[in-house]
């Protein structure tokens, strides 16, 4: 695609729901991360994937999350019961090389648990 | 792990100049900029790969210092479009810094 697309853009979940967030990276794209942002706050790393080999997930604040990529191609992140301090602005990005290399940020998806 | 940025807020009039500084407690063997406008995703400015290397783009600049494991941005004659909030980090995109947020006012 032309850009780094993340779906849904919004999500409302009520506490204790599993949500899966969707990233599609720029075609061609061998790295894939992960990231969290809290207004006001820059990007906090989650998880790195290089191909569909996940890289890197020592962000990732507990066992209730998860990520994949299974094709190297589009990657899921999936937060299972959710909390209410899980809501935040979920972003995606990718870059052609192996690290070391610009990345492309995706829109992001806003999370509300309730 | 994360980059420590200096100023925090920074408050411009065009054309005035500005410099950003990012400071690392690890090794940095490259560090990469980028720049967030209000709701909008970052986007990426520049990344310096060499100790002492600087770079470039439109009239803003940056370098690296490999051994003090810092950075600067300068930011010349600075634009409007110049607003938003700057994050340094290591190339490796993994982490950024605390960030500076940019406003420059006519």
């Amino acid at each position: 695609g032309a850009g780094v697309s993340q779906s849904p853009r919004y999500k409302v979940t009520k506490r204790g729901q599993d949500v899966a967030l969707r990233c599609d990276p720029i075609s061609g794209h061998v790295s894939l991360y992960w990231y969290r942002q809290a207004l006001g706050q820059g990007p906090e790393f989650l998880t790195y994937f290089n191909y569909e080999a996940q890289q890197d997930k020592s962000g990732l604040p507990n066992d209730r999350f998860s990520a994949e990529r299974p094709e190297g191609s589009i990657s899921t992140l999936t937060i299972q019961r959710t909390e209410q301090r899980d809501s935040a602005m979920y972003r995606c990005a990718s870059s052609w090389g192996d690290r070391a290399t610009e990345a492309f940020f995706g829109q992001g998806t806003r999370l509300t648990v309730v | 792990q994360q980059p420590v940025q200096s100023p925090q807020a920074v408050i411009l009039r065009e054309g005035e100049d500005a410099v950003i500084n990012c400071s690392s407690s690890k090794a940095l063997y490259s560090v990469h900029w980028y720049r967030q406008k209000h709701g909008e995703a970052p986007v990426f400015l520049m990344i310096l790969l060499k100790g002492g290397e600087q770079k470039g783009h439109d009239k803003i600049s940056a370098s690296f210092n490999e051994k003090k494991q810092q950075s600067s941005l300068y930011l010349t004659a600075s634009q409007l479009s110049y607003s938003g909030t700057y994050f340094c980090g290591p190339g490796d995109n993994l982490f950024f810094g605390t960030g500076t947020r940019l406003t420059v006012i006519p």
